[in-house]
């Protein structure tokens, strides 16, 4: 069964702080995506990565940075945490294309994360 | 650019059948998701369409007409756990399977 692991479901950090959202998949999927969700406004794309080393921006990318140095896990960076940020955020996975098969997203459970 | 619109929240009763909406303006269309989150857990995937008609799973079915830019997902015999937030996705981007998320609705079932 396809496993996606977030580091933390709860995380409050201070205002300034650079802090680490850590996600690992065990189905060694190509495509690895963070979003973050907030009431009213849905699932909104922050970056997302196709491969090793690879990653490309989303909607919403301003105030965050990605790594993404071996295949399983792709971490989020809040560089300088700010109260805006509070927020749910959720990690997601996908097959390669290449199947010809429609394939879904796999989502962690989530990291509710508050800046105070 | 995309707009998915959804309603933002809806309530029925148990055991009634209940119809989710979901329209989509894209440039481009390359299939459309549902996915059911309970509060405070991760989105599970429900069905997915790429071609117009109707898709059944059990309870669940999901239905699609490109042509009018219109899905709807079909509850059937409601329970009181089938109360949660339903997220319709749409993918346009030719090559990739990142899909754009509605504002998602939020069913809630009463006895």
């Amino acid at each position: 069964d396809v496993k996606v692991t977030q580091s933390s479901r709860y995380l409050v950090k201070r205002t300034g702080e650079k802090v680490f959202l850590e996600c690992v998949q065990d189905m060694d999927h190509e495509n690895m995506f963070w979003y973050r969700q907030d009431p009213g406004l849905g699932l909104r794309l922050i970056y997302f990565s196709y491969d090793v080393k690879m990653k490309e921006k989303g909607d919403i990318p301003e105030g965050y940075s990605v790594s993404r140095e071996k295949k399983e896990r792709f971490s989020l960076i809040l560089e300088s945490a700010s109260t805006n940020q509070t927020s749910m955020y959720l990690c997601a996975t996908v097959q390669m294309a290449g199947t010809g098969e429609m394939e879904p997203q796999h989502f962690g459970d989530g990291t509710r994360l508050s800046i105070l | 650019g995309q707009n998915i619109d959804q309603p933002t929240e809806m309530t029925a009763t148990e055991g009634a059948i209940v119809q989710i909406n979901c329209t989509y303006q894209t440039s481009g269309f390359n299939g459309l998701f549902w996915y059911q989150q309970h509060a405070g857990e991760a989105p599970t995937f429900l069905s997915y369409n790429v071609l117009d008609g109707l898709e059944e799973k059990g309870r669940f079915s999901s239905f699609l007409s490109r042509s009018k830019g219109y899905s709807y997902l079909l509850l059937k015999e409601l329970q009181m756990k089938d109360s949660a937030s339903y997220l319709c996705a749409v993918r346009n981007r030719g090559g990739s399977y990142i899909p754009t998320f509605g504002r998602g609705t939020s069913l809630i079932v009463h006895p």
